[in-house]
């Protein structure tokens, strides 16, 4: 079944607002990423995050391993936040490989 | 420096050519990896290579799918034959293996359409 599963799958926000996704696994893991891709673009990585809680301007990355979660909080939305985002994990005992989420597509309105 | 460069950006191609998709990663970077996006599954991985040494070879891609790297800065992946199925985005992404941060650098990936 599925290792990773990001919640939600969509999002429509007004200019402002925050957001908070949800990335779940049901298994152990080495690591977790978290990437921004622009529709029709490539992918960029925001936070390489393993546990704890990391900080990137508006952005804020959460990982509770223990819950098997991580979060990844947009305060103050912007349009130019509008795009998909996507969780990774690396799985403990499988080397440096990631299983990708299938992503939550934020839109965010003027 | 030079993200992760792919070429071609776009590629159409009949069902049951040969095309070769190409790569190359950020210098220095030992990991190297071709994942397939679409809409439906996501993001797949296609092949894995850790200094130039294949560790996944993406088992259900197998049989028309084989990534190769030649040298630690150019890699390929060709699909032979192609498949109206095989419509989808194809990415490279690099990062430096060892200790500290991991992060996973893509390429803009090529969009291939089979007709």
């Amino acid at each position: 079944g599925q290792q990773v599963q990001q919640s939600p799958a969509s999002l429509v926000l007004q200019e402002g607002e925050n957001a908070e996704l949800q990335c779940n696994f049901s298994t152990s893991l080495n690591s977790m990423q978290w990437f921004y891709q622009r529709p029709g673009g490539s992918l960029v990585s925001l936070f390489y995050n393993p546990s704890g809680t990391k900080h990137s301007g508006r952005l804020t990355s959460t990982t509770v391993i223990k819950e098997r979660r991580s979060s990844l909080h947009i305060s103050s939305s912007q349009t130019t936040d509008s795009g998909t985002y996507l969780c990774a994990l690396e799985l403990g005992n499988m080397g440096y490989k990631l299983t990708f989420g299938t992503g939550t597509s934020l839109l965010v309105d003027p | 420096d030079a993200g992760v460069t792919q070429t071609p950006r776009h590629e159409v191609a009949e069902k049951g050519q040969t095309i070769i998709l190409k790569c190359e990663p950020v210098s220095g970077h030992n990991d190297l990896f071709w994942y397939r996006q679409t809409k439906i599954q996501g993001l797949e991985l296609l092949s894995y290579f850790r200094s130039k040494s294949l560790m996944e070879d993406g088992g259900a891609f197998k049989d028309r799918f084989k990534a190769e790297m030649l040298n630690s800065s150019f890699s390929t992946l060709k699909i032979q034959p192609t498949e109206p199925k095989d419509s989808a985005v194809y990415l490279c992404a690099s990062s430096q293996t060892g200790g500290g941060q991991n992060t996973l650098y893509f390429g803009a990936g090529t969009r291939l359409s089979v007709l």
